[in-house]
């Protein structure tokens, strides 16, 4: 079974500070691995994804993740936060076949002025 | 990336009522179906998953008497929640997936709220 712990339910920076914020998963077979982001009383938007390939990932917005299988981890970083970027962030994992994904409890970023 | 809609957005219900929430793929197919519900401040947790044409798996926990889904054709899914109660009321998020795709897509969700 996969599981995802996010590390941090509260993370909170300056604007122009780079954003980290951490996800390590938990699967038996090779995951596919995605960010969301939700914004309040809204639905989830795709950041970005990895299923094969490149195991570093751009997404939208200026964000990205990279794959590390040895660490079990796809950790989301952005160089510059901008005041936009407060909102909840979503990992999760889902392997092959036709399982659903599997959310990480969220991490909430709050962007400084 | 395709389009999920969720119909209503929002709804208020007396205590004791039915309500249902439509979730449409506007141009895919989608073959599976899934549905969530989110609490304040909290993560997704999975209802149920849906195939086209089959009964739907749930979660352990879920009750599917209380939580009915229909997933009758390829661009449609419906949940509805019977005698709804105050702690049914919810964000309920549906999301679609087709036949070859990695992805989840998701619709923008439908805030419950029971009086």
């Amino acid at each position: 079974a996969q599981s995802v712990t996010q590390l941090g339910s509260h993370v909170s920076v300056s604007e122009g500070a780079l954003v980290l914020l951490r996800c390590n998963y938990s699967s038996s077979v090779p995951p596919y691995l995605f960010w969301y982001v939700q914004y309040p009383n809204q639905g989830l938007q795709l950041l970005l994804k990895y299923t094969t390939g490149a195991t570093l990932v751009k997404g939208i917005n200026g964000f990205e993740a990279e794959f590390k299988k040895s660490e079990t981890s796809f950790h989301l970083t952005k160089p510059s936060a901008h005041m936009s970027d407060a909102a909840e962030y979503f990992c999760a994992v889902r392997s092959t076949g036709n399982t659903p994904l599997v959310f990480g409890k969220g991490t909430r970023l709050s962007v400084i002025a | 990336g395709a389009v999920v809609s969720q119909h209503p957005s929002r709804v208020i219900c007396k205590s004791g009522t039915s309500v249902k929430i439509e979730c449409r793929s506007l141009d895919f197919q989608a073959t599976t179906m899934f549905w969530y519900r989110q609490f304040p401040k909290q993560s997704l947790m999975l209802m149920a998953t849906s195939n086209e044409g089959s009964k739907a798996t749930y979660e352990q926990g879920v009750e599917k008497d209380k939580f009915l889904i229909n997933h009758a054709s390829l661009t449609l899914s419906t949940l509805t929640v019977t005698s709804a109660h105050p702690e049914d009321s919810s964000f309920y998020i549906c999301s679609a997936r087709g036949l070859r795709e990695y992805e989840q897509f998701f619709g923008p969700g439908t805030r419950l709220t029971v009086l």
